[in-house]
């Protein structure tokens, strides 16, 4: 299994162009999510989803859109870039299994992004 | 998920026994006590989860109380690649929300 994978590793983008953020598992996880993290900060909940064709807003959401058509995939789309949106973004998954049993979520290495 | 608190930031040296405290006093009967591990430049990954008492694992182990208003976990004999950030978070994934919220961690710097 290759787990979760993002692309690209680095992307630099100018203030007012967009650009998608690409999240992939092959794990079969109902849960995905993305999260961005500042330099010193921990991390903010962007968006996540439960399941295919279901997303809702995380802490964070503004300025950002995701999609869930397939169980393996949730992209993150940046409309119109800017500054502020400069930071490191990270997509996870688990199962999201009813019970008494947590399940822990995996993480891709992570997509370094900088808005001039 | 519960509110959680744990310190900004600990400074310890090799070889010494390390025990991150994480405050927790709104958590629910159901709720899952969870710790992840982060390292520069790399995404978290799971280190130990528990209900009660205490559980080990090869990395940690976490030790709770009984009124589960907090949990301690503790690293021994660190080495300087400890250094990372640690999460504490509590829930019962998938939470009744769903939206599983990090927070700030705690820094651990090992000193040499």
């Amino acid at each position: 299994n290759a787990g979760v994978t993002q692309t690209p590793k680095f992307q630099v983008l100018k203030t007012g162009q967009s650009m998608t953020l690409q999240c992939a598992q092959d794990m079969n996880h109902e849960y995905m999510s993305w999260y961005r993290q500042d330099p010193g900060m921990g991390l903010r909940l962007i968006h996540y989803s439960v399941g295919a064709g279901i997303t809702d807003q995380g802490e964070v959401p503004n300025g950002y859109n995701v999609s869930r058509s397939t169980t393996e995939d949730f992209p993150l789309r940046l409309l119109s870039a800017a500054p502020s949106q400069t930071s490191v973004y990270f997509c996870a998954s688990s199962y999201r299994r009813q019970g008494t049993i947590v399940d822990t979520q995996y993480f891709g290495p992570g997509t370094r992004l900088t808005v001039l | 998920l519960a509110k959680t608190t744990q310190p900004i930031s600990m400074d310890s040296y090799e070889g010494q026994e390390v025990n991150i405290t994480c405050s927790h006093n709104n958590i629910a009967t159901n709720d899952y006590i969870t710790w992840y591990q982060q390292f520069p430049s790399q995404g978290p990954r799971f280190i130990i989860q528990g209900y009660k008492t205490k559980v080990t694992n090869e990395v940690a182990s976490l030790f709770i109380p009984a009124d589960r208003k907090s949990s301690t976990l503790s690293l021994p004999r660190v080495s300087l690649s400890d250094t990372a950030v640690y999460y504490c978070l509590v829930g019962d994934m998938p939470s009744r929300d769903d939206k599983i919220i990090f927070g700030k961690g705690t820094r651990l710097h090992i000193l040499p």
